[in-house]
């Protein structure tokens, strides 16, 4: 079993949606969560980190659920250019050193 | 943007040749990381380094080497280069442990 899953994609969505979707991690420990966007061909960016409260960022909003290991991205009034792959990163369980899931793609239809 | 670039943005070598690869960075930060993507596969961690000369290893290590002898320049080094070595590879930068904030464009290495 991968220490983070994603559900690879891709999730077509029509601009303006809400879209959702989830991330597990294996590592129980695990004390630090992110999510970053990659466009095609591109460099990761970074998103958001997220917090054990759950935070939000504009039409983006990140939760932990720490009782079932997964985190959760959430994007509403979907953009054209939301489209991209999402990247799910969570501490693993040797020397805590980031995780990195395969990430899963999202593409936005006008 | 980040003041981070790699170099050379794409390679095509042989096998068994030795290969290095540069990241540079104009942001003084202490963190940089070398990182490769693979299809299927999640970013993993080759090396990185917390300072001038202070370098660890990451999850796939193996046939990589690294060095900084500058806060600015941050090196991997394929000794031998290999076919599974064929890989996009990224560098980042981070003021703190354990969280890249900014990534190079990336290098395409095809190693045939």
């Amino acid at each position: 079993r991968k220490e983070v899953e994603q559900d690879p994609g891709p999730f077509n969505v029509p601009e303006g949606a809400t879209v959702a979707f989830n991330c597990t991690y294996s590592n129980s420990a695990s004390q630090s969560f992110f999510w970053y966007r990659q466009d095609c061909r591109k460099e990761p960016k970074l998103l958001m980190s997220v917090y054990s409260s759950g935070n939000e960022d504009g039409r983006f909003t990140a939760q932990l659920n720490r009782a079932s290991q997964y985190i959760s991205l959430l994007i509403r009034d979907s953009k054209l250019s939301d489209s991209a792959t999402y990247l799910c990163v969570a501490e693993g369980s040797s020397n805590y050193q980031l995780i990195w899931g395969a990430g899963t793609k999202l593409i936005i239809k006008p | 943007d980040a003041g981070i670039t790699q170099s050379p943005r794409h390679k095509v070598t042989e096998t068994g040749t030795p290969v290095t690869l540069r990241c540079h960075q104009t942001e003084n930060h202490r963190y940089m990381y070398w990182y490769r993507q693979d299809p299927g596969h999640g970013l993993r961690l080759i090396h990185y380094s917390y300072g001038v000369k202070d370098t660890d290893k990451g999850e796939v290590s193996d046939g990589y080497s690294v060095s900084r002898s500058k806060t600015e320049d941050f090196l991997l080094t394929l000794e031998s280069a290999t076919s599974s070595q064929t890989s996009v590879y990224f560098c980042a930068i981070g003021t703190v442990s354990n969280q890249p904030q900014h990534f190079g464009d990336g290098t395409r290495l095809s190693i045939l």
